[in-house]
């Protein structure tokens, strides 16, 4: 299945380092999506793009931020992150229909923060 | 309140046999409902949707009761690999701004 790619699949980074992450959908959706999946807990939202202008941000940290050049590709550019942050990021895309938002996921990135 | 609750299970299935679990919701304006699975250490994948009238699909019947707010997921002849984790999610807002639940676990023995 290759609707959404993302890579890297995994990421080791020091707390000083700049990484970003890279998601692609080839399902020709108009809304993009970051999520946060840390252990034991429900996936979290992060960012919104919907035709490529943010929508929502789910007040998450300055040290996240996302870029949407177009509505095929999604980045989250990490900087200065902390253990914590330690967690599965998962990209997702759908389709704007009147309300239905069936969301497909990529396979993320397990991300660890030394 | 937790805005999605979910039974954490796990369930243990014989395989053949049927399962069913709920989940509750918090947002009385909640307009889409989905069911995903998601397989140990992967990307959840989109089940089904749930419809006001409720839907099947295959061993798979999705039912919502809006008044009480809950959804529900019934398995029948449970297959081995429909061991996994099922997710209920809700969307309350505009924007595809989903809420998931913390999963239910479900392990289907031979």
């Amino acid at each position: 299945e290759t609707g959404v790619t993302q890579t890297p699949r995994h990421l080791v980074m020091g707390m000083t380092n700049k990484k970003s992450l890279k998601c692609e959908q080839h399902l020709g959706h108009n809304a993009m999506y970051w999520y946060k999946q840390s252990a034991k807990k429900p996936l979290e939202l992060m960012f919104v793009y919907s035709l490529e202008e943010r929508v929502e941000n789910n007040s998450v940290p300055s040290r996240f931020s996302p870029e949407c050049p177009n509505s095929s590709h999604l980045f989250l550019h990490l900087h200065t992150l902390q253990p914590e942050d330690s967690a599965l990021y998962l990209c997702a895309s759908s389709q704007d229909r009147g309300g239905t938002y069936e969301q497909y996921f990529g396979p993320g990135t397990r991300l660890t923060v030394t | 309140r937790k805005e999605v609750e979910q039974d954490p299970g796990p369930f243990n299935v014989p395989e053949g046999a049927t399962v069913a679990f709920n989940c509750t919701y918090s947002n009385s304006a909640s307009q889409s409902f989905f069911w995903y699975r998601q397989d140990c250490r992967k990307e959840p994948k989109l089940l089904m949707s749930v419809y006001s009238s409720g839907n099947e699909d295959g061993r798979f019947t999705a039912q919502l009761n809006r008044a009480s707010q809950y959804i529900s997921l019934l398995i029948r002849d449970s297959k081995l690999s429909d061991s996994a984790t099922y997710l209920c999610v809700v969307n309350f807002g505009s924007w595809g701004k989903l809420q998931f639940g913390a999963g239910t676990q479900v392990v289907v023995t031979p």
